[in-house]
């Protein structure tokens, strides 16, 4: 079975620091970019980077370029999304979702989501 | 930035036919996919390039997308079928996803 897993949920502070993964199995994890996508709760889809494993080029909404950095392990088949400073608005579910080659393509497979938390 | 717009929220009976729209500039010069989102749940893609359904998806999700417009057609709409959708399309290498909207079936 194709499925990305996500790291549990976190509830963190202001400040502190947070790495959250997407583990793939099932596919050939290097040949799909993996992409992330926050929502805010009660709120839609917001579109934040993604990145191609197999030569870790990645690209970043201009939303998000700065606020985050997203990188991948290709030999634990692990994508990351990482922030150096967390801030309350940071409160939000993550999905990680893969997507093929070419602007064809949608994002087929999902990841079950992690829960960030930040709370003083 | 590229935008697209959905309405908020569409109602339909059970066995009718819903329409989901999503606006954008030349949207038909792009390929456009729409995600369903049960509370809870993951999205899940129920339309890539334009009027593709992946695998296990029902043959009454169907697509288009021409000029400034993309449409979710859902056929004999099903209790099962209420549920937060989205548009999507790729500008740039970056998603860019409509509002969303929310659809009754009552």
């Amino acid at each position: 079975e194709e499925q990305l897993v996500q790291s549990g949920a976190e509830v963190k502070k202001p400040g502190e620091s947070l790495k959250i993964s997407c583990k793939g199995s099932g596919f050939s994890f290097n040949n799909y970019w993996i992409g992330w996508v926050r929502q805010m709760p009660g709120r839609g889809l917001e579109w934040m980077g993604i990145i191609y494993p197999g030569d870790s080029d990645t690209r970043y909404s201009p939303s998000f370029q700065g606020q985050v950095t997203v990188s991948a392990d290709s030999s634990i088949k692990t994508a990351f999304l990482q922030w150096n400073s967390l801030k309350a608005s940071d409160t939000a579910m993550y999905y990680c979702a893969r997507r093929e080659l070419g602007d064809r393509h949608g994002l087929d497979v999902w990841g079950q989501g992690t829960m960030v938390i930040v709370t003083s | 930035s590229y935008e697209l717009t959905q309405p908020p929220s569409v109602s339909v009976s059970p066995g009718q036919t819903a329409s989901i729209t999503c606006s954008g500039d030349k949207l038909g010069h792009k390929y456009a996919c729409w995600y369903q989102q049960k509370p809870g749940q993951s999205p899940v893609l129920v339309i890539y390039q334009d009027n593709q359904r992946p695998s296990g998806i029902p043959e009454r999700f169907s697509g288009s997308n021409s000029g400034n417009t993309a449409t979710l057609t859902i056929s004999g709409t099903q209790a099962m079928d209420e549920a937060d959708y989205y548009c999507q399309a790729w500008d740039s290498s970056t998603a860019v996803f409509g509002g969303g909207t929310k659809l009754t079936v009552l």
